[in-house]
């Protein structure tokens, strides 16, 4: 069975620090790698994806990931922080040929951004 | 913009009660999904729906169920609440192509007493 695993519960940052998640995902076949965020109070909106093609993918307000297929691998990335990205942050699999589209979560992690 | 909507924000039912939990999405999409989400354990897969009056098991199908009757409107149904079952429940939806990203509803808080 596809699972995903976020090593990070908690992480505390000040503003313009950089930002790695780690997100690995178990799975043998081609896989659809996503990264979701969840403002506090708002709904689960779509950062970036991965489908194929260039490994490094960039999202919306300044994040990328990069999807490393010998590690299992799909971080995510900014380079400098803002207090604004305080947020929940969830890594999101789906293996390529599976009907409906459904997302495998996993347990995400919780950014807390420092002015 | 897609617009998925969640019929209650929050919720207050005693255990025992049977609960329905309603979600609409306006696009015209064939996928319809229930999540329910807890602190520390992500988003685990209720129930999800490629069809109209299709219904696939997620993870942790137990003590649910769903109807999809109408391609638009997709149910979750609790037949008799428990209080294990005090969560977040988020409702989704996608296109029918295998790489389309899912777009959530702003959950329904959950508690039952």
């Amino acid at each position: 069975a596809q699972s995903v695993s976020q090593h990070n519960h908690h992480v505390i940052l000040s503003e313009a620090a950089s930002l790695e998640l780690g997100c690995n995902y178990s799975y043998g076949g081609t896989v659809n790698l996503f990264w979701y965020v969840q403002y506090p109070g708002q709904h689960l909106q779509l950062l970036l994806k991965y489908f194929s093609g260039d490994p490094l993918v960039k999202g919306i307000k300044g994040f990328e990931a990069e999807f490393i297929k010998s590690k299992f691998s799909f971080n995510l990335r900014k380079p400098s922080v803002q207090w604004s990205d305080t947020a929940e942050y969830f890594c999101a699999v789906n293996a390529r040929n599976n009907q409906g589209g459904k997302l495998i979560f996993g347990q995400g992690t919780e950014l807390s951004v420092k002015p | 913009d897609v617009k998925v909507t969640q019929s209650s924000r929050y919720l207050v039912k005693r255990t025992g009660e049977k609960v329905f939990l309603e979600c609409v999405q306006d696009m015209d999409h064939e996928n319809m999904f229930w999540y329910r989400q807890d602190p520390g354990l992500g988003l685990r897969l209720i129930y999800f729906s490629y069809d109209v009056k299709m219904k696939e098991k997620g993870d942790i199908p137990e003590g649910y169920s769903v109807s999809r009757e109408k391609k638009e409107r997709f149910s979750l149904i609790l037949e008799s609440a428990s209080t294990n079952q005090t969560s977040m429940y988020l409702c989704a939806s996608s296109s029918g192509l295998y790489n389309s990203p899912l777009h959530f509803g702003n959950g329904t808080r959950l508690t039952v007493t």
